[in-house]
């Protein structure tokens, strides 16, 4: 198993651009999440998905959009960029429902707005 | 909303000497986690606690979950250079979204 995969590694974005970070997940689980970190900063949660067809906001939505048409892939777009959108951004999933419902993280995309 | 707090920010330690980093929750946790993220890296699960009062080890790591199941603490004893980089605890309070994760404490270990 692969795991959470997340493309691209690095990307830099000019202001008012767009792009989608895409996140997918080979574990069948069903919780997934996108975060962003700031420089030395915690994990913030900008949205989440329980399930395939269903998304919610987490604490830091604006500025973004997410689809769960699959339960493997949860992309994150942004419409348009702003230089506070600078950060790296970490997909992650979860099996809820288990004893341990761990988050498994993937390897993150770096994202500078100029 | 459900407010978790880590201290210390920073942690400078020599090597050898033991390192604890606290997290406190503004609400009764259903369960809380702790991860490890190497500099560079992405958030790595360490362990999971439930029960209030909880004690886990894993080697030189020990983990506490707080009688009224609001905070947590880890420690680890001994430092090594490996154990370089910053320890998040994540609560989950009641409901079915995601974690709130502390802003996490850096561990910095001088040779």
């Amino acid at each position: 198993n692969a795991g959470v995969t997340q493309t691209p590694k690095f990307r830099i974005l000019k202001i008012g651009q767009s792009m989608t970070l895409q996140c997918t997940q080979d574990m069948n689980h069903n919780y997934m999440y996108w975060y962003r970190q700031d420089p030395g900063m915690g994990l913030k949660l900008i949205y989440y998905s329980v399930g395939a067809g269903i998304t919610d906001k987490g604490e830091v939505p604006n500025g973004y959009n997410v689809s769960r048409s699959t339960t493997e892939d949860f992309p994150l777009r942004l419409e348009l960029a702003a230089p506070s959108q600078t950060s790296v951004y970490f997909c992650a999933s979860s099996s809820m429902g288990t004893s341990t419902d761990t988050q498994y993280f993937g390897p993150g995309t770096r994202l500078t707005v100029l | 909303g459900q407010q978790v707090m880590q201290i210390p920010q920073y942690q400078h330690v020599q090597e050898g000497e033991d390192f604890t980093t606290y997290c406190n929750s503004s609400t009764t946790l259903s369960n809380i986690q702790w991860y490890k993220q190497r500099p560079g890296g992405h958030p790595v699960f360490l362990i999971q606690l439930v029960k209030s009062g909880e004690v886990k080890k894993q080697k030189r790591l020990t983990f506490q979950f707080g009688e009224a199941k609001k905070n947590s603490s880890l420690h680890i004893t001994a430092t090594q250079t490996t154990d370089v980089g910053t320890y998040f605890c994540a609560g989950r309070g009641g409901g079915a979204d995601g974690l709130t994760f502390g802003k996490g404490t850096h561990l910095i270990i001088q040779p």
